[in-house]
């Protein structure tokens, strides 16, 4: 089974600080995904990455930027948090051979105080 | 641009009842996937349908895939508390990005 692993599972953060979340996959994954999950809202892609040093922007990237010089790692970046990022953040893997199943983190609960 | 509905959006049951779930959309998908979401974890695959008609099993839940590959239905025969969660369903949209829905929260009271 893919493990994919979050370096936090909870988080409090004052505003203006920069906050690092960090993503790990086992299982040589391509694709590497950063969502935020909202109730209500679904989950919410805010980065993508297809490969070591790339990466595309999802549908919310504003206040986020993503790192990838490892294929096995994948760090959201909170520049400067705000309030309304609190949120629960939730990294995936995948692998185009496998089919479209994306394969998930615990997720990491962050609050910005 | 794809939008999925989910609905209900809340459920909550008793033990031994049964339950279906429905994510419908306005597009055709190349397949459909359903997750199911405990509280604090991550979502995890239950299953993929991908022919129009399609219906799969996995124990008590039974999913199918409409024949325009528009919708699919989540169908959950005598409930146990075991199976409360959020269930997700989530179709192909471009380079390897899924289209969410935003979830049916589910609860089965003992």
């Amino acid at each position: 089974d893919v493990k994919v692993t979050q370096s936090s599972r909870y988080l409090v953060k004052r505003t203006g600080e920069k906050v690092f979340l960090e993503c790990v996959q086992d299982m040589d994954h391509e694709n590497m995904f950063w969502y935020r999950q909202d109730p209500g809202l679904g989950l919410r892609l805010i980065y993508f990455s297809y490969d070591v040093k790339m990466k595309e922007k999802g549908d919310i990237p504003e206040g986020y930027s993503v790192s990838r010089e490892k294929k096995e790692r994948f760090s959201l970046i909170l520049e400067s948090a705000s309030t309304n990022q609190t949120s629960m953040y939730l990294c995936a893997a995948h692998s185009p051979p496998m089919g479209l199943a994306q394969y998930f983190g615990p997720g990491t609960r962050l609050t910005v105080l | 641009t794809q939008l999925l509905e989910q609905s209900p959006q809340f459920l909550s049951i008793q033990e031994g009842e049964n339950l279906t779930v429905y994510c419908n959309s306005s597009s055709v998908f190349s397949s459909l996937q359903w997750y199911r979401q405990e509280p604090g974890e991550g979502p995890v695959l239950l299953v993929t349908v991908v022919t129009g008609g399609e219906v799969k099993k996995l124990k008590r839940l039974t999913f199918q895939f409409g024949d325009a590959r528009k919708d699919s239905s989540l169908h959950i025969t005598a409930a146990q508390p075991g199976d409360t969660g959020l269930y997700l369903c989530a179709g192909d949209g471009s380079n390897y990005q899924l289209i969410w829905g935003a979830g049916t929260k589910l609860i089965i009271k003992p």
